[in-house]
């Protein structure tokens, strides 16, 4: 089973900021929080990953709880290219399994 | 670089059928995985591998062979294909997160192969 917990859908207005939150209130010290996207069926798309600190690549920020029970994934300027289903899963790195659960599916609206 | 690439995109079987579906990489990846996307579902695991002569069964293994003589090469067999393994199969590949001194382990999907079951 998967270890988070995310909303099953959300909305966002094209050129705003998507937050999208994700509980996972077991993590332990050693695992990693990533996040993933499949768009329209395609391959899922690697996004961004963090330990505990505060990430943030070209694609997106990743905010992660001082007690690294949530994280919230943010892509700061929604475009409709961004209508996705956006997977958080969390992991120990290295050679072992990505378990996807359902994940969120973002609707971004013009 | 390609990067993974999967064959056939489409395929329909009978009931019984056995077939390969095929998977490569172009990246010199270690780690290589098989998933399937049930509709409205996310990914489930097949098996995955860690290199050439090594593989283990992920979360639904039951009705699927691998093999991994390469390190460019997964192949997936079905040995005797059933309604419900209609599905959608990726493949994935990735470096293994410290080995030679890398520090990425991100996982590198194929576009997928649809199949059908009859």
């Amino acid at each position: 089973d998967a270890k988070t917990t995310q909303p099953t859908s959300m909305d966002c207005a094209e050129g705003r900021a998507a937050n999208l939150p994700c509980n996972h209130s077991t993590i332990s010290g050693n695992e990693y929080v990533y996040w993933y996207r499949q768009i329209h069926s395609q391959g899922p798309q690697y996004i961004i990953h963090g330990l505990k600190n505060n990430e943030t690549n070209e694609m997106a920020s990743l905010i992660i709880t001082e007690d690294r029970k949530s994280s919230t994934l943010i892509l700061p300027h929604a475009t409709l290219r961004d209508t996705a289903v956006y997977y958080c899963i969390v992991r120990v790195r290295g050679n072992t399994p990505l378990v996807f659960g359902k994940g969120t599916r973002l609707s971004v609206i013009a | 670089n390609a990067g993974v690439t999967q064959t056939p995109k489409f395929q329909v079987l009978k009931t019984g059928q056995s077939m390969t579906l095929q998977c490569a990489q172009d990246m010199n990846h270690e780690y290589m995985s098989w998933y399937r996307q049930d509709p409205g579902m996310g990914l489930r695991l097949i098996h995955y591998s860690v290199g050439a002569g090594i593989t283990d069964q992920g979360e639904v293994p039951n009705g699927y062979n691998v093999s991994r003589s390469t390190t460019e090469d997964f192949p997936l067999r079905l040995l005797s294909a059933a309604p419900s393994q209609t599905s959608v199969y990726f493949c994935a590949s990735s470096y293994l997160a410290g080995t030679s001194g890398r520090e990425t382990d991100t996982q590198y999907f194929g576009p997928g192969t649809r199949l059908t079951v009859l």
